[in-house]
Protein backbone atom coordinates (compact mmCIF):
# COMPACT_ATOMS: atom_id res chain seq x y z
CA UNK A 1 0.00 0.00 0.00
CA UNK A 2 0.74 3.68 -0.52
CA UNK A 3 0.76 6.29 2.01
CA UNK A 4 2.30 10.23 1.95
CA UNK A 5 3.15 12.32 4.58
CA UNK A 6 3.46 16.28 4.84
CA UNK A 7 4.53 16.71 8.12
CA UNK A 8 3.82 20.33 8.18
CA UNK A 9 0.39 21.29 8.42
CA UNK A 10 0.95 25.10 7.93
CA UNK A 11 4.01 26.98 6.43
CA UNK A 12 3.83 30.68 7.53
CA UNK A 13 6.12 32.72 5.10
CA UNK A 14 6.78 36.46 4.47
CA UNK A 15 5.95 37.63 0.55
CA UNK A 16 8.90 37.44 -1.31
CA UNK A 17 10.63 34.87 0.75
CA UNK A 18 11.64 31.21 -0.40
CA UNK A 19 9.64 28.47 0.86
CA UNK A 20 9.86 24.50 0.90
CA UNK A 21 6.83 22.58 1.80
CA UNK A 22 7.41 18.92 2.26
CA UNK A 23 6.10 15.51 1.07
CA UNK A 24 7.22 11.64 1.82
CA UNK A 25 5.93 8.82 0.65
CA UNK A 26 5.88 5.37 1.24
CA UNK A 27 5.31 2.50 -1.37
CA UNK A 28 6.72 -0.96 -2.63
CA UNK A 29 6.24 0.08 -6.07
CA UNK A 30 7.22 2.50 -8.47
CA UNK A 31 4.63 5.61 -8.45
CA UNK A 32 3.38 8.70 -10.07
CA UNK A 33 3.52 12.07 -7.90
CA UNK A 34 2.03 14.84 -7.79
CA UNK A 35 1.07 18.50 -6.08
CA UNK A 36 -1.83 19.49 -6.10
CA UNK A 37 -3.21 23.42 -4.93
CA UNK A 38 -6.29 24.31 -3.72
CA UNK A 39 -7.35 28.13 -3.36
CA UNK A 40 -9.69 29.07 -0.64
CA UNK A 41 -13.38 27.34 -1.49
CA UNK A 42 -12.09 26.01 -4.28
CA UNK A 43 -11.60 22.71 -5.84
CA UNK A 44 -8.24 21.01 -6.81
CA UNK A 45 -6.05 21.72 -9.26
CA UNK A 46 -3.07 19.87 -10.81
CA UNK A 47 -0.04 22.12 -9.79
CA UNK A 48 2.61 19.99 -10.70
CA UNK A 49 3.50 16.21 -11.48
CA UNK A 50 6.48 13.55 -12.07
CA UNK A 51 6.08 10.01 -14.16
CA UNK A 52 9.09 9.78 -15.54
CA UNK A 53 12.80 11.22 -16.71
CA UNK A 54 14.17 14.60 -15.73
CA UNK A 55 13.90 14.45 -11.58
CA UNK A 56 12.95 18.18 -11.29
CA UNK A 57 9.95 19.43 -12.72
CA UNK A 58 8.20 22.78 -13.17
CA UNK A 59 4.90 24.66 -12.69
CA UNK A 60 4.28 27.63 -14.78
CA UNK A 61 4.01 29.57 -11.75
CA UNK A 62 7.34 29.28 -10.27
CA UNK A 63 6.69 25.93 -8.07
CA UNK A 64 9.27 23.51 -8.99
CA UNK A 65 9.37 19.87 -6.60
CA UNK A 66 12.53 17.11 -7.21
CA UNK A 67 11.93 13.25 -7.19
CA UNK A 68 14.60 11.73 -4.42
CA UNK A 69 13.85 7.98 -4.67
CA UNK A 70 16.64 7.20 -2.46
CA UNK A 71 14.55 9.56 0.19
CA UNK A 72 11.12 8.79 -1.20
CA UNK A 73 10.91 12.56 -1.18
CA UNK A 74 8.82 14.65 -3.54
CA UNK A 75 9.17 18.62 -2.12
CA UNK A 76 7.80 21.42 -3.13
CA UNK A 77 9.72 24.54 -3.91
CA UNK A 78 9.54 28.22 -4.53
CA UNK A 79 12.16 30.98 -4.24
CA UNK A 80 9.77 33.98 -3.85
CA UNK A 81 6.45 33.50 -2.93
CA UNK A 82 3.24 35.86 -3.40
CA UNK A 83 0.29 36.99 -1.49
CA UNK A 84 -1.34 34.86 -4.13
CA UNK A 85 0.29 31.73 -3.45
CA UNK A 86 -1.63 31.56 0.04
CA UNK A 87 -3.70 28.00 -0.66
CA UNK A 88 -3.51 24.26 0.72
CA UNK A 89 -1.22 22.08 -1.03
CA UNK A 90 -1.73 18.41 -1.00
CA UNK A 91 0.84 15.73 -2.39
CA UNK A 92 -0.59 12.43 -3.74
CA UNK A 93 1.25 9.39 -5.22
CA UNK A 94 -0.69 7.36 -7.88
CA UNK A 95 0.71 3.40 -8.20
CA UNK A 96 2.28 2.88 -11.59
CA UNK A 97 0.56 0.90 -13.87
CA UNK A 98 -2.25 0.32 -11.67
CA UNK A 99 -5.64 -0.93 -12.57
CA UNK A 100 -7.05 2.61 -11.77
CA UNK A 101 -5.73 5.67 -11.19
CA UNK A 102 -6.43 5.98 -7.55
CA UNK A 103 -4.52 8.90 -5.81
CA UNK A 104 -3.57 8.88 -2.47
CA UNK A 105 -3.17 12.15 -0.52
CA UNK A 106 -1.21 12.89 1.79
CA UNK A 107 -3.30 15.21 4.87
CA UNK A 108 -2.12 18.63 3.17
CA UNK A 109 -0.08 21.70 3.77
CA UNK A 110 -1.84 25.47 4.22
CA UNK A 111 0.67 27.55 2.93
CA UNK A 112 0.16 31.11 4.36
CA UNK A 113 2.00 33.99 2.82
CA UNK A 114 2.42 37.54 4.39
CA UNK A 115 2.70 40.70 3.68
CA UNK B 1 -16.43 26.31 -19.69
CA UNK B 2 -16.39 23.99 -16.81
CA UNK B 3 -14.83 20.22 -17.13
CA UNK B 4 -15.77 18.99 -14.24
CA UNK B 5 -19.24 20.30 -13.07
CA UNK B 6 -20.77 19.50 -9.60
CA UNK B 7 -24.26 20.51 -8.36
CA UNK B 8 -25.25 21.86 -5.90
CA UNK B 9 -21.92 23.92 -4.68
CA UNK B 10 -23.51 24.14 -0.92
CA UNK B 11 -25.74 22.10 1.05
CA UNK B 12 -27.42 22.00 3.97
CA UNK B 13 -29.61 19.12 5.41
CA UNK B 14 -31.07 17.67 8.36
CA UNK B 15 -29.99 13.94 9.72
CA UNK B 16 -31.97 11.25 8.23
CA UNK B 17 -32.82 12.72 4.45
CA UNK B 18 -31.37 11.25 1.35
CA UNK B 19 -29.72 13.84 -0.77
CA UNK B 20 -27.68 13.41 -3.93
CA UNK B 21 -25.10 15.47 -5.50
CA UNK B 22 -24.43 15.92 -9.17
CA UNK B 23 -21.24 15.51 -11.56
CA UNK B 24 -20.54 15.80 -15.16
CA UNK B 25 -17.44 16.14 -16.88
CA UNK B 26 -17.49 17.41 -20.89
CA UNK B 27 -13.35 16.18 -21.45
CA UNK B 28 -14.75 12.60 -22.85
CA UNK B 29 -12.59 11.05 -20.44
CA UNK B 30 -13.57 7.11 -19.47
CA UNK B 31 -13.24 7.49 -15.59
CA UNK B 32 -14.80 9.38 -12.96
CA UNK B 33 -14.47 9.91 -9.00
CA UNK B 34 -15.46 10.50 -5.51
CA UNK B 35 -13.12 11.61 -2.96
CA UNK B 36 -14.40 13.01 0.10
CA UNK B 37 -12.52 15.82 2.32
CA UNK B 38 -13.21 15.87 5.88
CA UNK B 39 -12.93 18.64 8.60
CA UNK B 40 -9.47 18.40 8.48
CA UNK B 41 -8.79 18.74 4.57
CA UNK B 42 -7.60 14.68 4.59
CA UNK B 43 -8.71 13.80 1.26
CA UNK B 44 -9.22 10.20 0.37
CA UNK B 45 -10.74 8.05 -2.53
CA UNK B 46 -14.81 6.85 -2.01
CA UNK B 47 -15.59 5.28 -5.59
CA UNK B 48 -14.28 4.59 -9.21
CA UNK B 49 -16.35 4.28 -12.38
CA UNK B 50 -14.63 3.11 -15.67
CA UNK B 51 -17.32 3.84 -18.46
CA UNK B 52 -20.29 3.07 -16.39
CA UNK B 53 -19.09 0.12 -14.28
CA UNK B 54 -17.63 0.21 -10.83
CA UNK B 55 -13.80 0.20 -10.36
CA UNK B 56 -13.18 0.71 -6.38
CA UNK B 57 -15.24 1.17 -3.34
CA UNK B 58 -13.60 1.99 -0.87
CA UNK B 59 -14.99 0.70 1.93
CA UNK B 60 -17.69 3.20 2.25
CA UNK B 61 -20.59 2.87 3.92
CA UNK B 62 -23.97 1.04 1.71
CA UNK B 63 -25.89 4.42 2.79
CA UNK B 64 -23.82 5.88 -0.44
CA UNK B 65 -24.64 4.69 -3.55
CA UNK B 66 -23.22 6.00 -6.76
CA UNK B 67 -25.00 5.76 -10.13
CA UNK B 68 -23.24 6.28 -13.48
CA UNK B 69 -25.87 7.11 -16.01
CA UNK B 70 -23.54 7.75 -18.90
CA UNK B 71 -19.36 8.06 -18.99
CA UNK B 72 -19.99 11.80 -18.58
CA UNK B 73 -21.85 11.41 -15.50
CA UNK B 74 -21.37 9.85 -11.93
CA UNK B 75 -24.28 10.92 -9.51
CA UNK B 76 -23.86 10.67 -5.69
CA UNK B 77 -26.79 9.24 -3.52
CA UNK B 78 -26.90 9.55 0.60
CA UNK B 79 -29.54 7.78 2.58
CA UNK B 80 -30.60 8.38 5.74
CA UNK B 81 -27.58 11.35 6.76
CA UNK B 82 -25.67 11.38 9.82
CA UNK B 83 -24.01 14.12 11.13
CA UNK B 84 -20.72 12.39 10.39
CA UNK B 85 -20.74 12.73 6.77
CA UNK B 86 -20.47 16.72 7.14
CA UNK B 87 -18.20 16.86 4.61
CA UNK B 88 -17.03 18.45 1.09
CA UNK B 89 -17.61 15.79 -1.36
CA UNK B 90 -14.89 16.48 -4.83
CA UNK B 91 -16.00 14.56 -8.03
CA UNK B 92 -13.16 14.11 -10.29
CA UNK B 93 -12.32 12.64 -13.83
CA UNK B 94 -9.26 11.35 -15.90
CA UNK B 95 -8.38 9.89 -19.30
CA UNK B 96 -8.07 6.11 -19.93
CA UNK B 97 -5.94 3.77 -18.07
CA UNK B 98 -2.37 4.36 -18.66
CA UNK B 99 -2.63 7.97 -18.00
CA UNK B 100 -2.16 10.03 -14.77
CA UNK B 101 -3.96 13.07 -14.53
CA UNK B 102 -7.36 13.95 -12.91
CA UNK B 103 -9.36 16.98 -13.16
CA UNK B 104 -11.45 18.07 -9.65
CA UNK B 105 -14.62 19.22 -9.47
CA UNK B 106 -15.28 22.55 -7.39
CA UNK B 107 -16.63 20.79 -4.48
CA UNK B 108 -20.16 19.88 -2.61
CA UNK B 109 -19.93 21.06 0.80
CA UNK B 110 -22.42 19.27 2.76
CA UNK B 111 -23.65 20.27 6.16
CA UNK B 112 -25.48 17.60 7.60
CA UNK B 113 -27.85 19.17 11.28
Amino acid sequence: AQSVTQLDSQVPVFEEAPVELRCNYSSSVSVYLFWYVQYPNQGLQLLLKYLSGSTLVESINGFEAEFNKSQTSFHLRKPSVHISDTAEYFCAVMKYGGATNKLIFGTGTLLAVQP
Amino acid sequence: DTAVSQTPKYLVTQMGNDKSIKCEQNLGHDTMYWYKQDSKKFLKIMFSYNNKELIINETVPNRFSPKSPDKAHLNLHINSLELGDSAVYFCASSPPMGTTEAFFGQGTRLTVV
